[in-house]
């Protein structure tokens, strides 16, 4: 990903297995989060969303949980494959409002 | 549908020339942001374009600029260029009907010399 690099927290996860990414927004004003994963070359892709008034959100093999009490998001993966291999961020913004801020992404490498 | 896409893909110029860079949204997107992508400063937004007015504005020198046409399509012109505004730039668009589910393309990658 284009984040790889200086002091990217990085989270190696067995294939097969489940993964987990946090992320500490910073706004407690911010009601709209969401989750992108961007592969080396490409831009961000869509992965999740989640709004304030709901704490979890399931998708294909992901969920998202919010915790808004400690400001805190985190992304599950169940069953990581290789292709999951990425950098992963968190976004934050407020509904009606199309300036994302980004967390600084966290690395995940899937080890066949 | 198609996706987000941008020219060109790659870019290198020398300090002190202008550059301007192109992005197409995905069809019926009528709203149009662009970020900055570096490794040290990670994501950062650059303006958001809607009806081919500025909405939205993040903190960047007035040497970044950018418009965006009737038909969406935007485009952002940085003046002046310096050797750190060597970055990836990317676009986003969204439908704007209340959703605000950003979808990027693929970026454009600017070396400054």
């Amino acid at each position: 990903g284009e984040s790889v690099g200086l002091h990217l927290p990085t989270l190696s996860v067995q294939e097969g297995d489940n993964s987990i990414i946090n992320c500490a927004y910073s706004n407690s004003a911010s009601d709209y989060f969401i989750w992108y994963k961007q592969e080396s070359g490409k831009g961000p892709q869509f992965i999740i969303d989640i709004r304030s008034n709901m704490d979890k959100r399931q998708g294909q093999r992901v969920t998202v949980l919010l915790n808004k009490t400690v400001k805190h998001l985190s992304l599950q993966i169940a069953a990581t494959q290789p292709g999951d291999s990425a950098v992963y961020f968190c976004a934050e913004t407020a509904y009606g409002n199309n300036r994302l801020a980004f967390g600084k992404g966290n690395q995940v490498v899937v080890i066949p | 549908k198609a996706g987000v896409t941008q020219t060109p893909r790659y870019l290198i110029k020398t300090r002190g020339q202008q550059v301007t860079l192109s992005c197409s949204p995905i069809s019926g997107h009528r709203s149009v942001s662009w970020y900055q992508q570096t490794p040290g400063q990670g994501l950062q937004f650059l303006f958001e374009y809607f009806s081919e007015t500025q909405r939205n504005k993040g903190n960047f020198p007035g040497r970044f600029s950018g418009r965006q046409f009737s038909n969406s399509r935007s485009e952002m012109n940085v003046s002046t260029l310096e050797l750190g505004d060597s970055a990836l730039y990317l676009c986003a668009s969204s439908l704007d009907t209340g959703q605000e589910t950003q979808y990027f393309g693929p970026g454009t990658r600017l070396l400054v010399l």
